[in-house]
């Protein structure tokens, strides 16, 4: 079946103006997170979702970033007013449920690129 | 807090060399432990992991062995192919209901014929 989608594949972007990516998850998937890859940093944790709850947004680094998901499905991770450090490759996983055990399954990624 | 630390890379081995790729943790709790491999152009996949103490997750001819004594997770192989070019991530997840996971930096490998 398919995978996590996610697009664009790629944005470049000017400094202080507004991005939206979208992750499309595996179907049927209740758990989703958002993860940003980047030279500096690593691999770094950003939000996650689960069914219809609260999102955790304890790994978002600062308010000019958000996240929604819409029916339980589809997300869309907005940075506003971006800045140059923003740039990265920003992943979305999905999982058939949350907790420590369960497999997450990747997107390609969108790669940002803040000029 | 929580965190992975593993061996910079890049590693570059022969074809048929044997690997070792070493990764720490440092967790509260009990967390479960997972080896993810990036291929070039594509995105991450999980490679094994391991839920628990003493647990070995194993797949494509990896190895890693849960070792709550040294924090260690470290991943093996004993014959590398040209094909195992990749980056490898590993990563832990925290105990309780969220499940998200903890990075290491990365160990590129290139694997030579």
């Amino acid at each position: 079946g398919a995978g996590v989608s996610q697009s664009p594949s790629n944005k470049v972007t000017e400094k202080g103006k507004d991005v939206e990516l979208r992750c499309d998850p595996i179907s049927g998937h209740t758990a989703l997170y958002w993860y940003r890859q980047s030279l500096g940093q690593g691999l770094e944790f950003l939000i996650y979702f689960q069914g219809n709850s609260a999102p955790d947004k304890s790994g978002l680094p600062s308010d000019r970033f958000s996240a929604e998901r819409t029916g339980g499905s589809v997300s869309t991770l907005t940075i506003q007013r971006t800045q140059q450090e923003d740039s990265a490759v920003y992943l979305c996983a999905s999982s058939s449920t949350s907790g420590p055990y369960r497999e997450q399954f990747f997107g390609p990624g969108t790669r940002l690129t803040v000029l | 807090g929580n965190s992975v630390t593993q061996m910079e890379g890049p590693v570059t081995l022969s074809e048929e060399a044997f690997l070792t790729i070493n990764c720490t943790y440092t967790a509260t709790g009990y967390p479960s432990l997972f080896w993810y491999v990036q291929y070039p152009g594509e995105g991450l996949q999980l490679l094994l992991k391991a839920t628990k103490a003493d647990d070995k997750g194993s797949n494509k001819g990896f190895e890693a062995t849960y070792r709550k004594e040294t924090t260690s997770f470290h991943l093996e192989k004993g014959s590398v192919q040209v094909s195992d070019s990749a980056v490898y991530f590993c990563a832990l997840s925290e105990g309780g209901s969220q499940g998200n996971l903890i990075f290491g930096k990365g160990t590129k490998l290139s694997v030579k014929p």
